[in-house]
């Protein structure tokens, strides 16, 4: 079946403009989690869902960050007033439950100029 | 705060050798671990999860073992082949309210060649 699904692959953007990645998780998954990567490094958790709730929000790094799963499948992560550091790869996985093996997406690798 | 290593942090070896990656954790209420592999560009394959109540689990040419109090968990690969050329992480889930987020290691970048 198919696997998670991130848009877009790759953005580009100007400090200070908005922009939304999508993840569309695996069918049937309730939990949809997002990580960030930066070079180098391994993942680094920001949120996860369980349902349409957000279960963990605590890795987000400040207000500028906010995602949404409005009905409880594709979600959307959002970031106002871009920042260079804020250029890294957003990857989305999505699990059946939350105690169980996590599906990761091909991200979006995002550049802020 | 879960801290998470992975050593060797680049390992290159000819075709053919078998292979050990470490991982070790600093908090030994995990609930699961998840080995993963990521090709340059890519997103995260999923390898291994060994549950905390288990010690080890093979597919194939790989086999990860969990040792929950030293902290240490090893993944084995088997015949190395150029095809796993990639990037290992490792990536653990502590019980309690943060269960569904994953701590991950840095990784260990490997090499096979022909």
């Amino acid at each position: 079946g198919a696997g998670v699904s991130q848009t877009p692959s790759n953005k580009v953007t100007e400090k200070g403009k908005y922009v939304e990645l999508r993840c569309d998780p695996i069918s049937g998954h309730t939990a949809l989690y997002w990580y960030r990567q930066s070079l180098g490094q391994g993942p680094e958790f920001l949120i996860y869902f369980q349902g349409t709730g957000a279960a963990d929000d605590s890795g987000l790094p400040n207000d500028r960050f906010f995602a949404v799963r409005p009905e409880g499948s594709v979600s959307t992560l959002k970031i106002q007033r871009t920042e260079r550091g804020d250029s890294a790869v957003y990857l989305c996985a999505s699990s059946s439950r939350t105690d169980n093996e996590q599906f990761f997406g091909p991200g979006t690798r995002l550049t802020v100029l | 705060k879960q801290e998470v290593t992975q050593i060797p942090a680049a390992l290159s070896v000819p075709e053919g050798e078998n292979l050990v990656l470490n991982c070790s954790f600093t908090d030994s209420a995990i609930y699961n671990l998840q080995w993963f592999r990521q090709d340059p560009g890519k997103g995260l394959t999923s390898l291994l999860l060994i549950q905390s109540s288990q010690r080890e689990q093979t597919s194939g040419r790989l086999n990860a073992s969990l040792d929950k109090s030293s902290g240490r968990s090893t993944l084995y690969i088997a015949a190395s082949q150029p095809g796993d050329s990639a990037t290992y992480l490792c990536a653990v889930s502590r019980r309690g309210s943060t269960l569904g987020r994953l701590y991950f290691g840095r990784g260990t970048q490997l090499t096979v060649w022909p």
